[in-house]
């Protein structure tokens, strides 16, 4: 019961460019947001969350969007960099111990 | 960044051989947690504990025991290893301030493999 879903395993992007990663879920009870980094033979590390109450949230290059009603969020990346290359995470719970995951994109910045 | 090491990093073993990982905090935060790592899956709790000898099950808690007899130490057990438990796991850990956001900190991660 995989309840948040990324469904691209990969992308591909010019450096320079903008890069979308996209996650949907299934748990209308899921109040938080968050995005995870992760770099090989390294930990995740956070990266941006967004609560529900909230439609964007930005830090930098780092922007998340998120569509209560189509139950769907976004991460975009502008300009993407070559050290943004990486595996990303998104990640969604209602209460700290059922945060759930979803399998990870992994995304490649072509200088 | 958290202080949190994990041992061992990479471990081969055999189908029905006890194995234990170890997590090691130096962050003193009450909350710890267990995670593996598969293709496909993500990352899935296996369990966690908020508290010195409070823990609880996760999504994926069959076959593995946990114990936190100190803050700073939470100890993963496959009491008797199957090939399915071959894995990445990550320990993790949090503050109470930070519990409402859900950020997590994460170890190096274990390469567990089991033969």
């Amino acid at each position: 019961d995989q309840q948040v879903k990324q469904n691209s395993p990969s992308l591909s992007v010019q450096e320079g460019r903008i890069s979308i990663l996209n996650c949907d879920y299934t748990n209308s009870m899921f109040d938080y947001f968050l995005w995870y980094k992760k770099y090989p033979a390294e930990g995740p590390t956070f990266l941006i969350s967004i609560s529900s109450i909230k439609d964007k949230n930005e830090d930098g290059r780092f922007t998340v969007f998120l569509n209560k009603s189509a139950k769907h969020l976004s991460l975009h990346i502008v300009p993407s960099q070559p050290g943004d290359s990486a595996v990303y995470f998104c990640a969604a719970f209602y209460n700290n111990n059922d945060m759930r995951f979803g399998a990870g994109t992994r995304l490649t910045v072509k200088p | 960044d958290a202080g949190i090491t994990q041992s061992p990093r990479h471990k081969v073993t055999e189908t029905g051989t006890p194995v234990t990982l170890r997590c090691h905090q130096t962050e003193n935060h009450r909350y710890m947690y267990w995670y593996r790592q598969d293709p496909g899956h993500g990352l899935r709790l296996i369990h966690y504990s908020y508290g010195v000898k409070d823990t609880d099950k996760g999504e994926v808690s069959d076959g593995y025991s946990v114990s936190r007899s100190k803050t700073e130490d939470f100890l993963l057990t496959l009491e008797s290893a199957t090939s399915s438990q071959t894995s990445v796991y990550f320990c993790a850990i949090s503050d109470s301030d930070r519990l409402n956001t859900g950020e997590l900190f994460f170890g190096e991660g274990s390469r567990l493999t089991v033969l």
